[in-house]
């Protein structure tokens, strides 16, 4: 079976420090990957998303980047942050971009203090 | 992609029926109507998706109306553990990069006892 892993969990940083937030798809091939974010009292928002190593399509310009290194690998990253970048992160995979069975994983919540 | 419009808020009593309204008037022929939800903290989770026949699954039930221009997620027995934001998504099926679910506020459904 397919399974999302996501870490770590709750992270605090200081601002102007570097993120790097992993997250990695097992079970499947060639996975469409995503990056979502949700600040706080609002709703959720596309970041990014990759069809393919290498592959990086940016919704939103920010502070953030992404990068697939690998097939199922999906990382998301920023080399200074800000207090605007503390959210509830979400990374999601779905079967070569089908809009149905889309699969979240657990989330990291990330305080930017 | 058609703009949807849902309420803000519903409230149901345990082991009621739930009917989550959307409208999407400008939905087009090849738009499907998705469904998920997200729990406190947790990821969106699948429910549900049709494009113009009724729908049910273990989880609940899609109504779309013959003009395709609205639709009512049902959740036929509520239960605590439905409280949550509801989102309903109009998006064309599409295998191919360029596509990815788009998450709007969304319906806060809670449910007593």
């Amino acid at each position: 079976s397919q399974t999302i892993h996501q870490w770590p969990a709750t992270l605090v940083q200081p601002v102007g420090s570097p993120l790097s937030l992993e997250c990695t798809v097992e079970g499947t091939s060639n996975p469409n990957l995503y990056w979502y974010r949700q600040a706080a009292g609002r709703g959720l928002q596309l970041l990014f998303y990759s069809v393919g190593i290498g592959q990086i399509s940016s919704e939103v310009p920010q502070n953030l980047s992404a990068s697939r290194p690998q097939d199922r690998q999906f990382i998301l990253s920023s080399k200074k942050l800000l207090l605007s970048d503390s959210g509830f992160y979400l990374c999601a995979w779905s079967v070569t971009g089908l809009l149905y069975g889309y699969t979240f994983g657990s989330g990291t919540r990330l305080t930017v203090v | 992609d058609a703009k949807t419009t849902q309420p803000p808020s519903m409230d149901c009593a345990e082991g009621r029926a739930a009917n989550l309204p959307c409208n999407h008037s400008t939905i087009s022929g090849n738009e499907y109507v998705y469904w998920y939800r997200q729990i406190h903290s947790q990821g969106p989770q699948y429910i549900i998706h049709g494009l113009k026949n009724n729908e049910t699954n273990e989880m609940a039930s899609l109504i779309i109306t013959e003009d395709r221009k609205s639709s009512t997620l049902i959740l036929p027995h509520a239960t605590l553990r439905d409280t949550a934001v509801y989102y309903c998504i109009v998006r064309v099926e599409a295998n191919q990069a360029g596509t990815a679910l788009i998450f709007g506020k969304g319906t806060t459904l809670s449910v007593s006892s």
